[in-house]
C-alpha cells in the first residue's frame, strides 16, 4: 500500500458525459501528479499540482482540468468524454521542495475509466 | 524533451535465474533521477529502485540492482534469483531534479516461469 488513495476504482460512463476522479496523497506530500495509461499512448503525464497551485502541465486535453484543495487532495475532471478517453488514470504524490529537491513518486491504485 | 527507450517489449526468465532489462534515455540535463517501476497484473505501479545521476555508485535494493552508465545514457535493471512474483511490466522512467513529470518508457513485459 503506497498510502495514496484514489476513488472510484472503476467508472463506466457514456460519451459526452463528465466525471470527476479523486486522489488523496500520502501524508506530508505536497505534490500531486496525474497520469493516463492507455494501450496506444502508454503512460503519459497530465498535470502536477504543488501545495494547491499548478506547477507543470503535460499532454492534458482542454476538456480535462484538475485542482488541488487546501487539504491537499486533488480532483481530475474529465468532460465531453470520448471513447478514446478510456484508460487507467493514476494519481501519484511526492515530497518536493526547493531546498531538498525531488523525490520518488508513489502511485495510487488508479481509476479505470470506460467510456461507452 | 527527454525520451526513454526500452528496446525489449517482452522477456522471459526461469525461476532463480538472473535477467537484465535495458533502458536508454536521451537528455541534455546533467543532473536528473532515474527510476524503475513495476506494474504487476493488479495494475498497481510499484517503485522498484531509484538512481541519482550525480551518484556514481549503482543503486541496489535486495535482489534488484542497476547498471547506470551516464556517458552512454544507459540504465539497466538486473533482477537476481527471479521469483514468480516478479512477473510484471517494468517501466524505466526519467525525472528532472525540479520534480515535475516522470517520463516513462513503453515498458518491458517480464514473465518468470517455473
Amino acid at each position: 500500500d503506497s498510502g495514496v488513495t484514489q476513488t472510484p476504482k472503476h467508472l463506466i460512463t457514456a460519451t459526452g458525459q463528465r466525471v470527476t476522479l479523486r486522489c488523496s496523497p500520502r501524508s506530508g506530500d505536497l505534490s500531486v501528479y496525474w497520469y493516463q495509461q492507455s494501450l496506444d499512448q502508454g503512460l503519459q503525464f497530465l498535470i502536477q499540482y504543488y501545495n494547491g497551485e499548478e506547477r507543470a502541465k503535460g499532454n492534458i486535453l482542454e476538456r480535462f482540468s484538475a485542482q488541488q484543495f487546501p487539504d491537499l487532495h486533488s480532483e481530475l475532471n474529465l468532460s465531453s468524454l470520448e471513447l478514446g478517453d478510456s484508460a487507467l488514470y493514476f494519481c501519484a504524490s511526492s515530497v518536493v521542495s526547493v531546498a531538498v529537491g525531488a523525490y520518488e513518486q508513489y502511485f495510487g491504485p488508479g481509476t479505470r475509466l470506460t467510456v461507452t | 524533451a527527454q525520451t526513454v527507450t526500452q528496446s525489449q517489449p517482452e522477456m522471459s526468465v526461469q525461476e532463480a535465474e538472473t535477467v537484465t532489462l535495458s533502458c536508454t534515455y536521451d537528455t541534455s540535463e546533467n543532473n536528473y533521477y532515474l527510476f524503475w517501476y513495476k506494474q504487476p497484473p493488479s495494475r498497481q505501479m510499484i517503485l522498484v529502485i531509484r538512481q541519482e545521476a550525480y551518484k556514481q555508485q549503482n543503486a541496489t535494493e535486495n535482489r534488484f540492482s542497476v547498471n547506470f552508465q551516464k556517458a552512454a545514457k544507459s540504465f539497466s535493471l538486473k533482477i537476481s534469483d527471479s521469483q514468480l512474483g516478479d512477473t510484471a511490466m517494468y517501466f524505466c522512467a526519467f525525472m528532472k531534479p525540479s520534480g515535475d513529470a516522470l517520463n516513462f518508457g513503453k515498458g518491458t513485459s517480464l514473465l518468470v516461469t517455473p
